[in-house]
């Protein structure tokens, strides 16, 4: 079955602190993945896909197939990347499997 | 291009009455996407469509919901009769390549 797992509702951290959301995946397949975010009470909007390797605003993220892992991060936090953050999983069909999302908080 | 459109931006209604949401995706995706999100139970996706054919509709909550495609640049969900757990924000998406796009979404609400 595919399944996408974020362990953490909530991650708490001061300005500058480095960032790490964990995301897990469940695909027997070669997977496609993708984080989102969504500001308050805005779209949910496409940050990074795993096939284009690119860093995007700071984060970045790295596919461990071995541990079937898609962990973002980002060294120094800003205040602006509170938000909710998703994993999302592309296996054999047009649709996402989406985690339950991790609500980032950095303080000042 | 404007993005997905959805409408409207914010809907309160009675419970029993019927609420249609609309969706213009971007021009050129072919897969349309429904999602409802809500506190409790995060994003959740309804009903999937390509090429204005729907594919998956097993996260559609009841027969109360249905979803319909007549062309490529328009959609609508139709809840009918509407009832309080129904109130949460609906979320349309278009994709082209996997990578969905999403609408700034429906927030509903039904007293």
């Amino acid at each position: 079955a595919q399944r996408v797992t974020q362990p953490e509702k909530l991650l708490s951290v001061f300005k500058g602190a480095p960032v790490e959301l964990k995301c897990n995946y469940s695909y027997s397949g070669s997977p496609e993945l993708f984080w989102y975010v969504q500001y308050s009470r805005q779209r949910l909007q496409l940050l990074l896909r795993h096939i284009s390797r690119e860093s995007i605003k700071g984060f970045t993220a790295d596919l461990n197939k071995g541990e079937t892992s898609f962990h973002l991060k980002k060294p120094f936090a800003q205040e602006e990347d509170s938000a909710m953050y998703y994993c999302a999983l592309n296996g054999n069909t047009d649709k996402l499997i989406f985690g339950t999302g991790t609500r980032l908080q950095v303080f000042p | 291009d404007a993005g997905v459109i959805q409408s409207p931006r914010h809907e309160v209604t009675e419970m029993g009455q019927e609420v249609t949401l609309r969706c213009k995706p971007i021009s050129g995706h072919n897969s349309l996407f429904w999602y409802r999100q809500t506190m409790m139970r995060g994003l959740e996706l309804l009903i999937y469509f390509n090429n204005n054919v729907p594919i998956d509709d097993s996260g559609m909550p009841e027969d109360r919901f249905s979803a319909k495609m007549p062309n490529a640049s328009f959609s609508t969900l139709k809840i009918q009769p509407s009832e309080p757990r129904d109130s949460a924000v609906y979320f349309c998406a278009s994709s082209f390549a996997l990578e969905q796009y999403f609408g700034p979404g429906t927030r509903l609400t039904v007293t």
